[in-house]
């Protein structure tokens, strides 16, 4: 089944403990990026990967870091959570070229 | 700076007729889509528009009109199912020279009622 998948689901963490978010496809997309969904701001694009070892900031890139070893597989880095932080977390992935965007199930995170 | 503006809120009945406009102003422009997120799940892809005009898919079509920086997303005979939440989403370059990037509207919330 062609899918995006994001581990963990839900994560309960405390302020400076590192944490990864894992996102992969299987779909072979080129393009990968990591959204934040906050109640009343809609997605916010954190990082987006064009491909392989090709990656830019978004519009909220304060605080994370992302990384492109493999094609499948984007990352989302938290080097040292804070509250603010606290949101829920899509990846998505498309074809280059593509208009249809797929989600992950997304991962809610809880910085206290 | 990139804004789009949608309404925060829409009601309506089952059966009847809705239209989310979306408003954007952004630094250059590829296309816009929709997306619809039930609570508590993801975003999943609606429909596209490059090009000015209408596009039919089922109950829902969705408009653009690349003069006017405007469009909106229409749903007919609406079902209880559709209460979600809409996003309008514009399709931008970036400073890479092929890639492009979505910027998402906060989202409008449909409900439908009985």
């Amino acid at each position: 089944e062609a899918q995006v998948t994001q581990n963990p689901r839900y994560l309960i963490t405390v302020t400076g403990k590192k944490l990864t978010v894992t996102c992969s496809q299987n779909m072979n997309h080129e393009y990968m990026s990591w959204y934040r969904q906050d109640p009343g701001l809609g997605l916010r694009q954190i990082y987006y990967s064009m491909n392989v070892e090709v990656t830019d900031k978004g519009d909220v890139p304060e605080g994370y870091k992302v990384s492109r070893k493999e094609k499948r597989n984007f990352p989302l880095i938290l080097e040292s959570p804070s509250p603010n932080q606290t949101s829920l977390y899509f990846c998505a992935s498309r074809p280059t070229g593509g208009h249809e965007q797929f989600f992950g199930p997304g991962t809610r995170l809880t910085v206290l | 700076g990139q804004s789009l503006e949608q309404p925060s809120e829409v009601t309506a009945v089952e059966g009847a007729i809705v239209q989310i406009n979306c408003t954007y102003q952004t630094s250059g422009f590829y296309g816009l889509s929709w997306y619809q997120q039930h609570d508590g799940g993801a975003p999943t892809f609606l429909s596209y528009n490059a090009l000015d005009g209408l596009e039919e898919t089922g109950r829902f079509s969705s408009f653009l009109s690349r003069s006017d920086s405007y469009g909106y997303l229409l749903l007919q005979e609406l079902q209880m199912k559709d209460s979600a939440s809409y996003f309008c989403a514009v399709r931008s370059p970036t400073r890479w020279k092929a890639g492009t990037a979505l910027i998402f509207g906060k989202g409008t919330t449909l409900s439908v009622s009985s």
